[in-house]
């Protein structure tokens, strides 16, 4: 089955500061790559996605990268404010049954005051 | 919008007891999932259910484990004769009525402790 690596496993870092949290996959029939987190006590929560027929998408102060090639994506955050501390979970599914989720380890983000 | 409701949020039961997890997911939405999380292995699939038929339970461990979805409004995961490896958080999701990618909405979870 599909195998979805994450590092780093966690970072700190100083509000205001840009992270990059890196995810790759191994299963080249994977199409769809959504990103969850996880706030302290939260639930899950969708934040952003990509399709394989893309190579970049952007919201707000999150861009994420795709690269088929390398089966490789990241998720770039800028100016981290304490409130985007969260475990961050890239997965991925793919087209013949893109309802299937196969999640990362996580990253965990601490964004220090 | 209580969004995904999951019951109980936390459940003890005793080696070889019966475990009933259940599910709302939010009205409307066609297709319910479930998840395991431990430290250890992560978030896991487990099976899901489109319009209340299961569609794929590949994530399942083939024995002591079920799911149902008798109606529209709620789904249950059961587990027979739990060992202290089913200690794990148990998530419900749902997502919209079958469009395409659809994000998933997550429950709570339930967390489940076998002693």
């Amino acid at each position: 089955g599909e195998q979805v690596e994450q590092l780093p496993s966690s970072l700190i870092v100083q509000e205001g500061a840009s992270v990059l949290i890196n995810c790759s996959y191994t299963d080249s029939a994977s199409v769809y790559f959504p990103w969850y987190k996880q706030e302290p006590g939260k639930r899950l929560q969708f934040i952003i996605d990509i399709r394989s027929n893309m190579e970049r998408k952007q919201t707000q102060r999150l861009t994420l990268l795709f690269d088929k090639k390398t089966k490789h994506l990241s998720l770039h955050i800028t100016a981290t404010q304490p409130g985007d501390s969260a475990i961050y979970f890239c997965s991925a599914s793919m087209e013949t049954n893109y309802n299937v989720l196969y999640f990362g380890s996580g990253t965990k983000l601490t964004v220090e005051p | 919008n209580a969004g995904v409701i999951q019951t109980p949020r936390h459940k003890v039961t005793g080696k070889g007891q019966e475990a009933t997890l259940w599910c709302e997911p939010i009205s409307g939405h066609s297709a319910v999932f479930w998840y395991r999380q431990t430290i250890v292995q992560g978030l896991e699939f487990l099976t899901y259910f489109r319009n209340q038929a299961p569609i794929d339970d590949s994530g399942m461990p083939k024995e002591r484990f079920s799911a149902q979805m008798p109606n529209q409004s709620h789904s249950t995961l059961k587990i027979q004769s739990t060992q202290p490896q089913d200690s794990a958080v148990y998530l419900c999701a749902s997502s919209l009525p079958d469009r395409g990618y659809a994000e998933q909405f997550f429950g709570p979870g339930t967390r489940l402790t076998v002693l």
